[in-house]
């Protein structure tokens, strides 16, 4: 058990263009979660997949961002023409169900410049 | 709607102090609540969990408790070390949902 991994850890983009984070959860967990943090806030709930299904998508998740887990195992964050906004920590999270915490990865600091 | 605030903001203390960090949430419909530590620009850490059916938690120096009747949860800090330096988050559900809502955290320096 190595715990949930993200890559990129760091992630420097220009404005406009696309970009892509992957997230491989706990082997064993068969939820994954996507959350994003901008400096001095707590983190904010984006999207969670149980299995392959995306079960629910906060109103933070615009049109130009996208998730997918394909086989229910890792998972893909896409976001498409990026904005200055977009900057922040993105966090993926794993856990077996809800009554037993969430694991949370290193994250994915974006910048967009 | 699931609100949690933490009070308060920034924390500063010196060396062996022991202290509490206060978090109140809005909804008590909770599977558990749970809080964790962030060092700069890095991810979330574990650090305890309480189950809504639990009071307490306790994890070395630490101990957590839930009290779902007034929707407020403490974690205590004995004889603080300069290690503990970091902010602290704590983290409920909101209701019905698998969303796991956050504070904005405690920030806390300990001064050797």
């Amino acid at each position: 058990d190595t715990g949930v991994s993200q890559n990129p850890r760091h992630k420097i983009t220009k404005r406009g263009q696309n970009v892509t984070f992957r997230c491989d959860p706990i082997s064993e967990h068969n939820r994954l979660y996507w959350y994003r943090q901008t400096l001095g806030q707590g983190p904010e709930f984006l999207t969670y997949f149980q299995n392959e299904a995306q079960l629910e998508k906060s109103r933070l998740l615009s049109d130009r961002f996208s998730a997918e887990r394909p086989k229910g195992s890792f998972s893909t964050l896409e976001i498409q023409r990026t904005e200055q906004g977009d900057s922040a920590m993105y966090l993926c999270a794993s856990s077996p169900a809800p009554l037993y915490g969430y694991t949370f990865g290193s994250g994915t600091r974006l910048t967009v410049v | 709607k699931q609100e949690v605030t933490q009070i308060p903001a920034a924390l500063s203390v010196p060396e062996g102090e022991n202290l509490v960090l206060n978090c109140s949430f809005t909804d008590s419909a909770i599977y558990n609540l749970q809080w964790f530590r962030q060092d700069p620009g890095k991810g979330l850490t574990s650090l305890l969990l309480i189950q809504s059916s639990q009071r307490e938690q306790t994890s070395g120096r630490l101990n957590a408790s839930l009290d779902k009747s007034s929707g407020r949860s403490t974690l205590y800090i004995a004889a603080s070390q300069p290690g503990d330096s970091a902010t602290y988050l704590c983290a409920a559900h909101e209701g019905g949902s698998e969303k796991l809502v956050f504070g904005k955290g405690t920030k806390l320096t300990v001064n050797p």
